[in-house]
């Protein structure tokens, strides 16, 4: 099953911070992040594994709760770059595929 | 290093036409992957190849067929298009089965269109 992202879009002013959500309904091994801007291929951000972990890039770092099967970007004193559409990718159990939730449209202004 | 590499980037066809998606990728990886993009769907798998001379369906295979000719280059191939092919069509490439949680590298996406 396709995981669900929230929220489906954001529109920030330079310097804001925002938080997206990727819950899936299956058990996870793993959960990507990645960023598409208009007309582009998507480009990875960061993975994170079951465990809990917490990973940072730049301003953007995620967090991995496993028992409630949910991931969440935080976007922080967010930039004009940070424009366009994140994905997360969650792997279950026992796969090696990878399903993509729906994406959440991000918009910077200045 | 060209990364991920797709052809064509465009392409038109007529409905009941048949057309091949080629991908190649330069990094050794094991695993590829053939996704669709449609708006506000985000990216569908179509079918992975785990490795060099396996394939599996993923999300959405109907309609299409693959080949893993080798370890570099994966095709996607649609024997009689429909306009609900109309799609972006993403390849991706990613390091050695077993290892859970590798990134996947994509290449530019080819544009189709059915009419």
């Amino acid at each position: 099953q396709q995981p669900v992202q929230s929220p489906q879009a954001v529109i920030l002013r330079e310097g804001e911070d925002a938080v997206i959500n990727c819950s899936s309904s299956k058990a996870l091994y793993s959960v990507h992040w990645y960023r598409q801007k208009h007309g582009e291929a998507p480009v990875f951000l960061m993975i994170l594994l079951k465990g809990g972990e917490q990973k940072g890039h730049e301003k953007i770092s995620a967090s991995f709760n496993e028992k409630k099967q949910q991931s969440s970007l935080y976007l922080t004193a967010s930039q004009l770059s940070y424009s366009g559409t994140y994905f997360c990718g969650t792997e279950n159990t026992g796969g090696f595929k990878t399903i993509f939730g729906a994406g959440t449209r991000l918009f910077v202004k200045a | 290093n060209a990364g991920v590499t797709q052809t064509p980037k465009f392409q038109v066809l007529k409905t009941g036409q048949s057309m091949t998606l080629q991908c190649a990728q330069d990094m050794n990886h094991n695993s590829m992957y053939w996704y669709r993009q449609d708006p506000g769907m985000g990216l569908r798998l179509i079918y992975y190849s785990a490795s060099e001379g396996t394939t599996d369906k993923g999300e959405v295979p109907n309609g299409y067929n693959v080949s893993r000719l080798n370890k570099r280059e994966f095709s996607l191939r649609l024997e009689s298009a429909a306009p609900s092919q109309t799609s972006v069509y993403f390849c991706a490439s990613s390091k050695p089965t077993g290892e859970v949680g590798q990134p996947q590298h994509f290449g530019d996406g080819t544009r189709l269109s059915i009419l």
